[in-house]
């Protein structure tokens, strides 16, 4: 069936640090792809998406490219701040089900 | 912001009762979602609707019913409560299509005691 597959954190960076989470897929046909955080205590806020392969999703200096070579979504950042700390979660949308599907989520932490 | 609520936002509720929890969103969009999110589970899919009464189970069902009369309400029931239900419970709405989007609740707190 389909997933989502998210590389494991904790993630730790210093401020102004190269962030990358991995997520990869596994899905029929061409599902859409989503980044959501979540902040402590809150709940969860699309980050950016994207609908078809090559697409680029952007946001608050996030961004994800669509690779269905791959089936891969990475999700990166130039320079991270510590406001960024949350948990970080991929998803998609479509394949065999058409069903809302996360991968298991990535804590991140930034340090001044 | 999308137009989705939930309510209520928190609830105490004893051992044994049954509680309702309600989603509503203003979107017409057509699936909705409830997921649970506990400690070291991620977010666990309890049930979700493709349509007016058209539902089906999601991988944590058990002790869970939900019903969806109408498009913009998704309803969540706990039979019977046990303290394993204690969590944050979110809603979930989508589109799909050319504009696929997917957007949360606030979430729900439960507490059973």
């Amino acid at each position: 069936g389909d997933s989502v597959t998210q590389m494991e954190g904790p993630v730790t960076l210093s401020e102004e640090a190269f962030l990358t989470i991995n997520c990869t897929y596994t899905a029929t046909g061409y599902p859409s792809l989503f980044w959501y955080v979540q902040y402590p205590g809150e709940g969860l806020q699309l980050l950016l998406k994207a609908t078809k392969a090559d697409d680029k999703g952007s946001n608050k200096g996030f961004e994800a490219t669509y690779r269905k070579e791959t089936t891969s979504f990475h999700l990166e950042k130039g320079s991270v701040q510590v406001s960024d700390s949350a948990v970080y979660f991929c998803a998609l949308i479509g394949g065999a089900t058409n069903k809302l599907i996360f991968g298991t989520g990535t804590l991140l932490a930034v340090q001044p | 912001d999308a137009g989705i609520t939930q309510s209520p936002r928190h609830k105490v509720t004893e051992t044994g009762t049954p509680v309702t929890l309600r989603c509503h969103q203003t979107e017409n969009h057509r699936y909705m979602y409830w997921y649970r999110q506990d400690p070291g589970h991620g977010l666990r899919l309890i049930h979700y609707s493709y349509g007016v009464k058209d539902t089906d189970k999601g991988e944590v069902s058990d002790g869970y019913s939900v019903s969806r009369s109408k498009t913009e309400d998704f309803l969540l029931t706990l039979e019977s409560a046990t303290s394993s239900q204690t969590s944050v419970y979110f809603c979930a709405i989508s589109s799909q299509g050319e504009y696929t989007e997917a957007f949360f609740g606030q979430g729900t707190r439960l507490t059973v005691v």
